[in-house]
């Protein structure tokens, strides 16, 4: 079945410095969607890309689609205390909704 | 404001019982998911459902069933709970392939 993998597992970084994960799939998505789940909290949806190359800001956020639709990537300028969580990406073009294992992000103050 | 409930938010179970996890959306949604949580592994689809009385498996079914008798609410079923059942369950919905999911706050299962 359809799986999206996703790189790194784990980062940590100084309050702002910049953060970035990638997410790679095997097969042509026909879209990908990204979700934040704060500690003890649950997912919630970010953004959707749809079109190939297509790059969209939510602030200090940005999220690019690869030409080939099979990567994408999330990169947040500057962190803040405030972007610590978990960051998933998802192929959502298909009924089966498939997360990656998501990258976990600790930011020192 | 969209709101996926599942039932209980922690819950304590013994070997064998058999267990209901409810959700409930009130998005008129027609596709729900179950995912169960658990540290290093993200999130693992146990089963979906894409409309009443229809259920796909997903990568980690063993275990488990669903039901969706209606369509605001989907359960997830523990026939026979065992100590590696012991997870976070997350419960999803939307309303198409194109839209975004939302979920529920979590069921903490422990199975003792």
């Amino acid at each position: 079945g359809q799986q999206v993998m996703q790189i790194p597992q784990y980062q940590h970084v100084q309050e702002g410095e910049d953060f970035t994960t990638y997410c790679n799939s095997s097969t042509t998505l026909s879209n990908i969607q990204w979700y934040k789940q704060r500690p003890g909290g649950h997912p919630v949806f970010l953004i959707q890309l749809v079109k190939s190359g297509e790059v969209k800001k939510q602030k200090r956020l940005t999220f690019q689609f690869g030409e080939a639709k099979k990567n994408s990537s999330l990169h947040i300028t500057a962190t803040q205390t405030t972007d610590v969580g978990t960051y998933f990406c998802a192929a959502g073009g298909s009924e089966k909704l498939v997360f990656g294992k998501g990258t976990k992000l600790t930011v020192n103050p | 404001d969209v709101k996926v409930t599942q039932s209980s938010r922690y819950l304590v179970k013994r070997t064998g019982e058999k267990v209901f996890l409810e959700c409930v959306q009130d998005m008129d949604h027609e596709n729900m998911f179950w995912y169960r949580q658990d540290p290093g592994l993200g999130l693992r689809l146990i089963y979906f459902s894409y409309d009443v009385k229809m259920k796909e498996k997903g990568d980690i079914p063993e275990g488990y069933s669903v039901s969706r008798e209606k369509k605001e609410r989907f359960s997830l079923i523990l026939e026979s709970a065992s100590t590696n059942q012991t997870s976070m369950y997350l419960c999803a919905s939307r309303g198409s392939p194109n839209t975004e999911a939302f979920f529920g706050q979590g069921t903490r299962l422990t199975v003792v």
